[in-house]
């Protein structure tokens, strides 16, 4: 099983740069790396998915060294409304049937 | 953008009783979820479901609970005697193949209170 790490908690400031590691060390060949948000009281939302090195959308960016077993998940000037908890998750034993959530980390954006 | 949506938003129920929690998952996915979250606590998985039978459970998923497509369009969630420790926030997801650059689309979920 490809059982992920993360830090509990970080805190920032409004107008900064939050860069979110993930281990996985024993993350599988097929595997994607995919990372969600969540509000309280909200169902997950995706946010970005990479398989290697670098991938960037219009929310976050996606760091992925060449051994692929950790990902850094980089929000450019975050915001409040960024406050948030954010999972990384990997596939599950292949069969992407039962994709498991871990702890995530706890996000709070101070102004 | 098409989403997942689900009802009702928040149910109440006594402990004992039956209830059915309700998923319209998009409509060209194929792969469907039920995941819960405890509050204050991470998603669990429950359950995956594809061409009309379940593909993974959890040891949550007891007897008491179970899962129907009944129609093309909806996806739902029966538990079958209410106990406490059932509630929590239900999120239905789904997704369009289950490859692993496939992501899951959830629902904002129904707040299921037993009392």
């Amino acid at each position: 099983l490809a059982k992920t790490t993360q830090p509990i908690s970080m805190d920032s400031y409004e107008g900064q740069e939050v860069n979110i590691t993930c281990s996985h060390n024993n993350i599988a060949t097929n595997d994607y790396i995919t990372w969600y948000q969540q509000f309280p009281s909200q169902g997950p939302r995706f946010i970005i998915q990479g398989y290697k090195t670098k991938v960037t959308n219009e929310v976050a960016s996606l760091f992925i060294p060449a051994d692929r077993k950790s990902s850094t998940l980089s929000l450019p000037r975050v915001s409040l409304s960024d406050t948030a908890v954010y999972y990384c998750l990997v596939g599950d034993n292949g069969g992407y049937n039962k994709l498991i959530f871990g702890a995530g980390t706890r996000l709070a954006v101070h102004p | 953008e098409p989403e997942v949506t689900q009802t009702p938003s928040h149910q109440v129920t006594q402990m004992g009783q039956e209830v059915i929690l309700r998923c319209v998952p998009i409509s060209n996915h194929l792969y469907f979820y039920w995941y819960r979250q405890i509050l204050g606590q991470k998603v669990e998985f429950l359950v995956s479901f594809y061409n009309n039978e379940i593909s993974e459970k959890s040891e949550i998923f007891d007897d008491q609970f179970s899962v129907e497509r009944p129609d093309g369009s909806n996806f739902t969630l029966k538990i079958r005697s209410t106990k406490l420790e059932d509630s929590a926030m239900y999120f239905c997801a789904s997704r369009p193949d289950n490859g692993a650059n496939s992501p899951l689309h959830f629902g904002n979920g129904t707040r299921l209170t037993v009392t």
